[in-house]
């Protein structure tokens, strides 16, 4: 199966700063999606993007579907503590399945 | 809210044991999702199902079987549990099948 890279694997950093995280694929998607983890849970679905070049916000969170269609990334603004966590991207290019990246974890001091 | 329900979220179980771990959805979904996941590995798809009594193989369906016997239920069965399937499983449906996925909580399965 195709797996994503999804870079940086960890990144800790203070509270207030900026955030950007990345993924990439060797195939075209026609969807991008974001998910955050908390410890002991699920993943829930932060940010959709189904076009090319798309730019969406939710929040703090902004992210960016690229125009190659290759890759994808998610920014959070003045971190706080509780945006710890895991983000996952997750891309689909046939819509049969989507294919997960191996995570960034986040931690946030305050 | 889209909720998806998995039965046990802590399991421990020995080698060669039946294991069946469960997944109910509230939502009417069409599609439901096992994935795996490992730290570093991200999350893997075990098996999937767009209907009920259907089921495809995902990306590494050995040593695993489901069954979806109504629309809302989809279980994930090892048939003889190994060590090597040690590991954090995650339910997840969605409506369409290029639709986010919405995901369940969880089971940390143990393989003694």
């Amino acid at each position: 199966g195709q797996q994503l890279n999804q870079s940086p694997q960890s990144m800790f950093i203070q509270e207030g700063e900026d955030v950007s995280m990345n993924c990439t694929s060797s195939s075209i998607f026609n969807t991008w999606l974001w998910y955050k983890q908390d410890p002991g849970e699920g993943p829930v679905l932060l940010i959709a993007l189904y076009k090319a070049g798309e730019l969406t916000s939710n929040g703090r969170l902004t992210a960016q579907f690229g125009i190659t269609r290759k890759d994808s990334f998610l920014n959070i603004s003045a971190s706080i503590p509780s945006d710890v966590g895991i983000y996952f991207c997750a891309g689909s290019n046939t819509g049969n399945q989507f294919y997960f990246g191996t995570g960034t974890s986040l931690t946030v001091i305050p | 809210d889209v909720k998806v329900t998995q039965s046990s979220r802590y399991l421990v179980k020995r080698t060669g044991e039946k294991v069946f771990l469960e997944c109910v959805q509230d939502m009417d979904h069409e599609n439901m999702f096992w994935y795996r996941q490992d730290p570093g590995l991200g999350l893997r798809l075990i098996y999937f199902s767009y209907d009920v009594k259907m089921k495809e193989k995902g990306d590494i369906p050995e040593g695993y079987s489901v069954s979806r016997e109504k629309k809302e239920r989809f279980s994930l069965i090892l048939e003889s549990a190994s060590t090597n399937q040690t590991s954090m499983y995650l339910c997840a449906s969605s409506l369409y099948r290029n639709q986010p996925q919405h995901f369940g909580d969880g089971t940390r399965l143990s393989i003694l």
